[in-house]
């Protein structure tokens, strides 16, 4: 079965940008669409936003102006880049596998906290 | 935007009572294909989350039988017919018949 990995820097500098990869095992990253979800410490569940592995992505409004989701299929992955991050954008970032009108799978999720 | 309101946010239950978690959409999730696209959620302690039901009512493979979903347009159920120490968690619906797709707010069980 498909696996997921998030890596990347676990704090980031307000202002600065955010960068997120996330690697997948166990199937290929082509014909699928792959996301990001974060969940603030102690909150609940948001999306980002997901890219199909053509490249085609759609983001939440609320981020639309600061998020760029990416893929790679020779690497078979994919990334998020948040721009000008505040302590609002601390989180325990999520990367998925889609499916129609639902998430497969999960990854382990990683925690990025924004802080000087 | 579609809004989930999940209820109760807390869920008290003694082991081998039942349990009901409810979830209301602020619009209809019957797609254009006739589906209806409401999925749910476990999050056990320190886990990520993992999908127990998707379409209203298909159970992943793996997911016990003692958990079923119900429900149509605006208005959907879990149910867990006899809760284990094991279903201890956060329970998320998530609609996916609109973009963006929306979580309810989560709702914890937890055992008395």
């Amino acid at each position: 079965q498909v696996q997921l990995q998030e890596s990347g820097p676990k704090l980031v500098k307000p202002s600065e940008t955010l960068s997120l990869t996330c690697t997948v095992s166990g199937g290929s990253i082509s014909g699928y669409y792959w996301g990001w979800v974060r969940q603030p410490p102690g909150k609940g569940l948001e999306w980002v936003g997901y890219v199909y592995y053509t490249g085609d992505t759609n983001y939440i409004p609320s981020l639309e102006s600061r998020v760029t989701i990416s893929v790679h299929t020779s690497k078979n992955q994919f990334f998020l880049i948040l721009s000008s991050v505040t302590a609002a954008d601390t989180a325990l970032y999520y990367c998925v596998k889609l499916g129609t009108g639902t998430i497969d799978f999960w990854g382990q999720g990683t925690l990025v906290t924004v802080s000087s | 935007d579609v809004v989930m309101t999940q209820s109760p946010l807390s869920l008290p239950v003694t082991l081998g009572q039942p349990a009901s978690i409810f979830c209301r959409s602020s619009q209809s999730l019957v797609y254009d294909d006739g589906n209806t696209y409401l999925n749910w959620f476990q999050q056990r302690p320190g886990q990520s989350p993992r999908r127990l039901i998707y379409k209203v009512s298909n159970r992943d493979s793996g997911v016990p039988d003692r958990f079923s979903g119900s429900g149509s347009g605006t208005y959907f159920t879990l149910k867990i017919s006899r809760v284990e120490a094991e279903d201890v968690g956060v329970y998320y619906c998530l609609q996916g018949t609109h973009w963006p797709g929306s979580f309810g707010q989560g709702t914890k069980l937890e055992i008395k």
